[in-house]
């Protein structure tokens, strides 16, 4: 079972909106601002999409973004593209003692 | 352009040890953060460990300490994980990953390499 808790699948129509959560406890994403989001396609490495809660790498799109309240963060993807379909990972700092936890991923579907 | 590159992933009976590299171009090496994350197979990510620009400080998950030893060469702009006492639940896809470039870890790992596969098992 992993540390921060997401829906196992969601899933949007092109042009669509979806949001993904991601909800942990005060001793990660509610205790700091370091939760990450990943977006990693079928046999290939994870890609950085957010850091810092709500920051966009150089090259990631505007239509990815995300933020956090209390223990819960969200990633919100609009206008849904047929690339944007894969698997999205939360990930956040949790202390000195635990470092990092990873949420269990999220399948999303584009229909 | 930023790689990484693992090697060092094969097929290792339960106890047994590897080595992973990981090399690295396009960036100054000695100025980052780095980190090591696994996937086992179907599964979700988990951070493994990670180390400071001039190794003086590392941090493991709970499951691996005591049998895994990350370390750094900057000379050589690479990364490695020292994989002792390997368990079946070890088996996975292990990336290397270029965290912040300040005093503290960032927490947001970019870019990864491609992966490199360990299996454990007799």
């Amino acid at each position: 079972q992993s540390a921060l808790t997401q829906p196992r699948s969601v899933s949007g129509s092109p042009g669509q909106s979806v949001t993904i959560s991601c909800t942990g406890t005060s001793s990660d994403v509610g205790g700091y601002n370091f939760v990450s989001w990943y977006q990693q396609h079928p046999g290939k490495a994870p890609k950085l999409m957010i850091y810092d809660v709500s920051k966009r790498p150089s090259g990631v799109p505007d239509r990815f973004s995300a933020s956090k309240s209390g223990n819960t963060a969200s990633l919100t993807i609009s206008g849904l593209q047929a690339e944007d379909e894969a698997d999205y990972y939360c990930c956040s700092y949790a202390g000195r003692y635990t470092f990092v936890v990873f949420g269990g991923g999220t399948k999303l579907t584009v229909l | 352009e930023v790689q990484l590159v693992e090697s060092g992933g094969g097929l290792v009976q339960p106890g047994g040890s590897l080595r992973l590299s990981c090399a690295t171009s396009g960036f100054t090496f000695s100025s980052y953060w780095m980190t090591w994350v696994r996937q086992a197979p179907g599964k979700g990510l988990e951070w493994v460990a990670n180390i400071k620009q001039d190794g003086s400080e590392k941090y493991y998950v709970d499951s691996v300490k005591g049998r895994f030893t990350i370390s750094r060469d900057n000379a050589k702009n690479s990364l490695y994980l020292r994989m002792n006492s390997l368990r079946a639940e070890d088996t996975g896809v292990y990336y290397c990953a270029r965290d912040g470039s300040g005093w503290y870890p960032r927490y947001g790992f970019d870019p990864w390499g491609q992966g490199t596969l360990v299996t454990v098992s007799s």
